[in-house]
């Protein structure tokens, strides 16, 4: 247990689907993100939320739209997604913004299948 | 840019030692973090280097080289659940978030 909750654990959605993954963090930290892991790839960072203000935007497409409505809640909503979308899809939070020694603990992730 | 580079698999036997590299060519180089994953769980951090040498800590220990642009994890007396994914992760001055590597899929044979 890490201390940050995803759901769902897995999804499968149609192109034509609008759907949303949830991510929650129970340890009082100020900066939340959102990584994609697709097969055999590194983790790409998509957006780092600091005190709830968007900080960065990793030149995701905008069929992806996050929302942090407090410095513990991070969302991912999703519409017309293609299929190369499928992928884990992994948040984390870190007590301050940034890569200087700051330890990120992840959730578990949502497994998304776009088909 | 940031490049990280690490083998995508490796095996090895239960009660024997493995050494997991990275390498990695980065501009602002602010430390390099180390995370095991499970299959379908979360990464969870094993260690942090900002420093040259060695950290250990207990069965596993991690070295880095700054000047080499180089790390690798030293895992002792493993064991079965040390089966995993290796990820190597990198902090930049100026970037909002590690960069990571592909990671190295373990496989601990009996």
């Amino acid at each position: 247990e890490t201390g940050v909750t995803q759901t769902p654990r897995h999804l499968v959605m149609g192109m034509t689907n609008k759907k949303s993954l949830k991510c929650e963090q129970h340890l009082g930290h100020n900066a939340m993100y959102w990584y994609k892991q697709s097969a055999k790839k590194p983790l790409e960072l998509m957006f780092v939320y600091n005190f709830k203000e968007q900080t960065e935007n990793n030149s995701v497409p905008s069929r992806f739209s996050p929302e942090c409505p407090n410095s513990s809640h991070l969302f991912l909503h999703l519409h017309t997604l293609q299929p190369e979308d499928s992928a884990l899809y992994l948040c984390a939070s870190s007590q301050k913004e940034g890569a200087l020694r700051e330890k990120l603990f992840f959730g578990s992730g949502t497994q998304l299948s776009v088909l | 840019g940031q490049n990280i580079d690490q083998p995508t698999e490796m095996t090895a036997t239960e009660g024997a030692i493995v050494q997991i590299n990275c390498t990695y060519q980065t501009s602002g180089f602010n430390g390099l973090f180390w995370y095991q994953q499970h299959a379908g769980e979360a990464p969870t951090f094993l260690s942090y280097n900002v420093l040259d040498g060695l950290e250990e800590k207990g069965r596993f220990s991690s070295f880095l080289s700054r000047s080499k642009g180089y790390s690798y994890l030293l895992l002792k007396e493993l064991q079965m659940k040390d089966s995993a994914s290796y990820l190597c992760a990198v902090g930049h001055t100026g970037r909002r978030a590690l960069t990571f590597g592909s990671g190295t899929r373990l496989q601990v044979q009996p």
